[in-house]
C-alpha cells in the first residue's frame, strides 16, 4: 500500500538559511499534519490541514509557514533557521471517508540539520 | 489541555516473554481515540494498535493488545511473546474526535532480549 511520502529525506542547512520540507499524503487522504521530534523527545504537533484549509495549529514558531495545495500534498517553510531547529520533522496524513477516520498515518520524516 | 504521561522510560524483557507499557492521560473530553506508535531505531512511526473512547471492548491487533479503563484514564499496551523486532521507542498518544492533532506521551524505550 502507498505510504506517505516526504522529501528531502536529509537536509543540512546553515543558520539564518530557508529551507522547504514536502509532503505527499496517502491517495485520497485529505488531511495533513506537521509533527517535529527533537533529539530524544516526542513528537510535537505543528500545524495541520483539512481540504487545504488550515484545520489546528499547535506550537510552530513565526518563522514557518506552511500551505496544502490542490493536489494534497503539503509543504512547510522554515525561515532564519536556527541550531534549535535541528530535528525529525515528520508528516502525516488521514481521511475522514477512508474508514480511518482520527487515524493518522506518518511518513519517514525529514532530518533537518541546522550548523 | 490534554496531557499523555507514560510512566516507565525504559523497560527491558526476555524473548517471548510478556510486556505492558503503561499509560495515563488527562482530558475533560468524551469522545477521543487513543494510540501506540512504534518508533524502531528507523525512527519510523508505526501505528501499533487504536481505541476509540466509546467503545468498551479493548482493541487487539496480533500480538499486541490494549487495557482501557475508560474512567481511570488509563490505556496500558500488552505485547505478548515479545520478539526481538518489537525493540522500539513505543509512544502513546490521544486525540480529540475533530481536534487533529495528536498529543503524545514521553515514550518507554522497550529492549527486548535474545
Amino acid at each position: 500500500a502507498a505510504g506517505v511520502i516526504q522529501s528531502p529525506r536529509h537536509l543540512i542547512k546553515e543558520k539564518r538559511e530557508t529551507a522547504t520540507l514536502k509532503c505527499y499524503p496517502i491517495p485520497r487522504h485529505d488531511t495533513v499534519y506537521w509533527y517535529q521530534q527533537g533529539p530524544g523527545q516526542d513528537p510535537q504537533f505543528l500545524i495541520s490541514f483539512y481540504e487545504k484549509m488550515q484545520s489546528d495549529k499547535g506550537s510552530i514558531p513565526d518563522r514557518f509557514s506552511a500551505q496544502q495545495f490542490s493536489d494534497y500534498h503539503s509543504e512547510l517553510n522554515m525561515s532564519s533557521l536556527e541550531l534549535g531547529d535541528s530535528a525529525l520533522y515528520f508528516c502525516a496524513s488521514s481521511s475522514l471517508l477512508a474508514g480511518g477516520q482520527e487515524t493518522q498515518y506518518f511518513g519517514p520524516g525529514t532530518r533537518l540539520l541546522v550548523l | 489541555a490534554q496531557t499523555v504521561t507514560q510512566s516507565q522510560p525504559e523497560m527491558s524483557v526476555q524473548e517471548a516473554e510478556t510486556v505492558t507499557l503503561s499509560c495515563t492521560y488527562d482530558t475533560s473530553e468524551n469522545n477521543y481515540y487513543l494510540f501506540w506508535y512504534k518508533q524502531p531505531p528507523s525512527r519510523q512511526m508505526i501505528l501499533v494498535i487504536r481505541q476509540e473512547a466509546y467503545k468498551q471492548q479493548n482493541a487487539t491487533e496480533n500480538r499486541f493488545s490494549v487495557n482501557f479503563q475508560k474512567a481511570a484514564k488509563s490505556f496500558s499496551l500488552k505485547i505478548s511473546d515479545s520478539q526481538l523486532g518489537d525493540t522500539a521507542m513505543y509512544f502513546c498518544a490521544f486525540e480529540v474526535q475533530g481536534a487533529q492533532k495528536l498529543v503524545f506521551g514521553q515514550g518507554t524505550r522497550l529492549t527486548i532480549n535474545p
